[in-house]
């Protein structure tokens, strides 16, 4: 049974492009969350996905950023226009049903490290 | 203030050494408590969950909170150098798919052999 799933593992962009990260989660789970880490600022919730539907945005940016959790195929975070403060790691948890918002039981992927130049 | 504070340290201690972390919190609505372990350049794990104060022991871990004085701690019972990596406190708030996790910062420990 495989884990969360994030690819690539490493990301570098031009300002001004876009970048594209995506997340499979575990088999079974249907609940998707995507973080942001810097190392002074710690883990920050982005946004919280189920099939189809945005449940929870709070944390994204209202600009240049977008996310999506098709009924096929993984969730990917998209980011347009990249600048250099997008540079962080971006990490992907998904958990089963059952627990719902920013579950317990949620499991990370091993993040996709972005690098603006 | 931060909803949830946690010292980044970091913490060296030696090998076989009991570890205590902590983290305090402002919030007397947060229902979960979690501890995660991160590993340099991988994702945190989930290690320990709680809802109730009291302690919880799983081997070598215990977590322990103190809601009264929002207080929660992660005791690791002879220490490892593979338990070195940032161990990170997180407390849920909210119901359903309005629940949130609010993160502490994280606590780098590095254990010697």
């Amino acid at each position: 049974n495989a884990g969360v799933m994030q690819n690539p593992r490493h990301l570098v962009r031009r300002r001004g492009q876009e970048a594209r990260l995506r997340c499979s989660p575990m088999k079974g789970h249907s609940h998707v969350y995507w973080y942001r880490q810097l190392p002074e600022e710690g883990l920050k919730f982005m946004v919280y996905l189920q099939k189809e539907n945005i449940i929870d945005e709070s944390g994204m940016p209202k600009e240049r950023f977008s996310a999506e959790f098709p009924k096929e195929g993984p969730s990917i975070l998209r980011i347009q226009q990249v600048v250099r403060g997008d540079s962080a790691a971006y990490f992907c948890a998904s958990s089963p049903p059952r627990t719902g918002g920013a579950g317990t039981e949620a499991f990370f992927g091993q993040g996709t490290r972005l690098t603006v130049v | 203030q931060k909803e949830v504070e946690q010292d980044p340290g970091p913490l060296s201690v030696p090998e076989g050494a009991i570890v205590s972390l902590n983290c305090t919190y402002s919030n007397s609505a947060f229902q979960y408590f979690m501890w995660y372990r991160q590993y340099s350049r991988k994702g945190p794990e989930l290690l320990m969950y709680t809802y109730s104060s009291g302690n919880k022991e799983d081997g070598r871990f215990t977590a322990q909170v103190d809601k009264s004085s929002k207080y929660i701690s992660l005791f690791i019972r002879d220490s490892q150098p593979s338990d070195s990596a940032t161990y990170l406190c997180a407390m849920s708030v909210g119901a359903g798919n309005n629940r949130k996790l609010i993160w502490g910062l994280g606590t780098s420990l590095a254990v010697n052999p």
